[in-house]
């Protein structure tokens, strides 16, 4: 199974909005809505931020949503602030019923 | 909410076998699929695999000739072996809540060492 395919870097200034890209094919996140978003920060482990596309867990911030369309999964962050400075992973089921995750997208909040 | 503790041997020579255990403190044992993750220092996530408290199991191709994981039920744990370790298999291994297509949450990582 290939990893999922993330931008290395992405950026923006506080208060703005971006936007993280994780491109898969039909037989992971064009096959079903079982995407999921993590943050980690630098020495800790990941944490969830969205679950099914686009559902937030209980206590993350809605500046956080998700979404898809086709093999392509999204992560926005809104109103970016300097604590979201983090890697964010993507992450899918298979239809092998196995995961498979993005290579990782560093934020850098400028 | 389910807590987790994981402890192991961090420093292996290669050709040796790691091997990891997971404690489950709290939420239903039996709801959950029970999955081993890993980093290697400065790159991405791999998923390793995962057991339910049946001992059903499901393993990535790329690991699964050298992956067992079982499960303890009666001590509410599951543990990890990975047979014939290198340099490649050095990384941090998270013992990770799964199920309900999430994982969530993880324990705190135990980094192993694969040197000579």
């Amino acid at each position: 199974q290939s990893a999922l395919t993330q931008p290395a870097s992405v950026s923006g200034s506080p208060g703005q909005s971006i936007t993280i890209s994780c491109t898969g094919t039909n037989s992971d996140i064009g096959g079903h809505n079982y995407v999921c978003w993590y943050q980690q920060h630098p020495g800790k482990a990941p944490k969830l931020m969205i679950s099914d596309v686009s559902n937030r867990p209980s206590g993350v911030s809605n500046r956080f949503s998700g979404s898809k369309s086709g093999n392509t999964a999204s992560l926005t962050i809104s109103g970016l602030q300097a604590e979201d400075e983090a890697d964010y992973y993507c992450s899918s089921y298979t239809s092998s019923s196995t995961w498979v995750f993005g290579g990782g997208t560093k934020l850098t909040v400028l | 909410q389910v807590q987790l503790q994981q402890w192991g041997a961090g420093l292996l020579k290669p050709s040796e076998t790691l091997s990891l255990t997971c404690a489950v403190n709290g939420g239903s044992f039996s709801s959950h699929w029970w999955t081993w993750i890993r980093q290697p220092p400065g790159k991405g996530l791999e998923w390793i695999g995962e057991i339910n408290h049946s001992g059903g199991t499901n393993y990535n191709p790329s690991l699964k000739s050298r992956v067992t994981i079982s499960v303890d039920t009666s001590n509410n744990q599951f543990s990890l072996r990975l047979t014939s370790v290198t340099a490649a298999d050095t990384a941090v291994y998270y013992c990770v809540t799964g199920g309900n297509w999430r994982f969530d949450p993880w324990g705190r990582g135990t980094l192993v060492t694969v040197s000579s």
